[in-house]
């Protein structure tokens, strides 16, 4: 079946960019997804991108697709203490079902 | 606006019960999905519902169903509850499936 892979940690300083990674293998995605997740809470939709772009900026996130790699990767400009979070990563095939990795926690240092 | 809500919160049970889970989607949304999420890991595809009709179905056994009902909300059942169905259950709401919205989940724990 389709797979969603990232790393499952990243440790940033306060202030510096995060950059979480993500490669997938289903070469009909329609749309890519970043999510967070805090501890103890559900997953807020963060940005996305449809899969015939290859930039897309939205105040301090920018994500990149290179669909030809199937690589897409998700900047957080100044990262904050608040950014401490698990991101993930899905893709969505032309029925909008979402396959997803199994999340990088983001860990953020004074 | 109310985001997606979903109850019960929580819920405790043991194996060889049945459990339904309740999602009330975002107004306006027509489409909601049911997600499995087991600790540590992201989010396994359950079901998905657009228009009260199944849109697809992740690799689960038949002893998960679903259904959604006039005014768009849904219920996800379990029954012959084992073990392993212990996880975190998210409902998301979406217009037609592309955007979608979750809710808090509902944590099942089974023993």
């Amino acid at each position: 079946g389709e797979d969603v892979e990232q790393s499952l940690f990243l440790s940033v300083r306060e202030g510096d960019s995060s950059v979480i990674n993500c490669t997938y293998t289903d070469s009909s995605s329609t749309y890519l997804y970043w999510y967070k997740q805090e501890p103890g809470a559900g997953l807020q939709l963060l940005t996305y991108i449809f899969s015939n772009m290859d930039m897309k900026q939205d105040q301090r996130l920018t994500v990149l697709l290179n669909k030809k790699d199937k690589h897409l990767s998700l900047r957080i400009a100044d990262t904050q203490t608040g950014d401490s979070a698990i991101y993930f990563c899905a893709d969505s095939d032309s029925n909008y079902q979402l396959i997803w990795g199994a999340g990088t926690k983001l860990i953020i240092k004074p | 606006d109310a985001g997606v809500t979903q109850s019960p919160t929580h819920l405790i049970k043991t194996r060889g019960q049945h459990v339904t889970l309740r999602c009330s989607p975002i107004s306006g949304h027509k489409s909601v999905s049911w997600y499995q999420q087991v600790l540590g890991q992201g989010p396994q595809f359950i079901f998905q519902y657009y228009e009260k009709e199944e849109r697809g179905r992740g690799n689960f056994p038949d002893r998960f169903s679903a259904r959604q009902f006039p005014n768009y909300s849904s219920e996800l059942n379990v029954n012959a509850l084992l073990l392993g169905d212990s996880a975190l259950y998210l409902c998301a709401s979406s217009l037609i499936g592309n955007e979608q919205f979750f809710g808090p989940g509902t944590r099942l724990t089974v023993l």
